[in-house]
């Protein structure tokens, strides 16, 4: 059974750091490109960034660039999300998703359960 | 960036009601078009992709139809499990961009 676990999230200050990961199960992790959508609270989904299979290639929404950095480890089955200077927009439900092997980009047919992100002082 | 103009943005219908959900994009991005539902506190959940195919294990009262611009999303029975929020998304060109979201409530 595919499962999608996230971990990390909590209330972080403006201006701090928090590191996002998501475990990774049932499926051969390292075969799949990889992604983060959020949801701040009430509002709609924005994707956040994707990574390759082998973690060499990555892309970002602008609101991120520059702050946020995604990443992998295939030998822990984990992908992470490395978030600097937080903003209060930043303030969401991070999910992780996977698409098929297929297709890098979508559709999404496996989400984590999503972990929260509090930024607020 | 591609944007994605779904409506309406709420609805309110009778069980046994057939639902209709349009999405509109800002350009032409062919039928990479994926349809989510997503309940109050879980995760979206796959429906429909490619514009028209059933994702396995979910039920044929839903379906999609449109390529181009222009897309219609269709619950045939409206079911009270079906109460949710229900979303648009293209992949026809980076960054993947969502709908604003169709609620969905049972009158």
């Amino acid at each position: 059974e595919v499962q999608l676990v996230e971990s990390g999230g909590g209330l972080v200050q403006p201006g701090g750091s928090l590191r996002l990961s998501c475990a990774a199960s049932g499926f051969t992790f390292s075969s799949y490109w990889m992604h983060w959508v959020r949801q701040a609270p009430g509002k709609g989904l924005v994707w956040v960034s994707r990574i390759n299979s082998d973690g060499s290639s990555t892309s970002y929404a602008d609101s991120v660039k520059g702050r946020f950095t995604i990443s992998r480890d295939n030998a822990k089955n984990t992908l992470y999300l490395q978030m600097n200077s937080l903003r209060a927009e930043d303030t969401a439900v991070y999910y992780c998703a996977r698409p098929p092997l297929s297709s890098g980009l979508s559709p999404f047919d496996y989400w984590g359960q999503g972990t929260l992100v509090t930024v607020s002082s | 960036d591609i944007q994605m103009t779904q409506s309406p943005s709420s609805l309110s219908a009778s069980v046994g009601d057939r639902v209709t959900i349009t999405c509109q994009a800002s350009q032409d991005i062919s039928n990479y078009l994926n349809w989510y539902q997503q309940k109050p506190g879980k995760a979206p959940k796959l429906l429909i992709y490619d514009a028209s195919n059933l994702e396995t294990g979910v039920p044929s009262r839903f379906s999609g139809s449109g390529s181009g611009t222009d897309f219609t999303f269709t619950i045939s029975s409206l079911q009270p499990e079906d109460i949710a929020t229900y979303y648009c998304q293209q992949y026809d060109n980076p960054p993947l961009t969502f709908g604003g979201g169709t609620k969905v409530e049972i009158k």
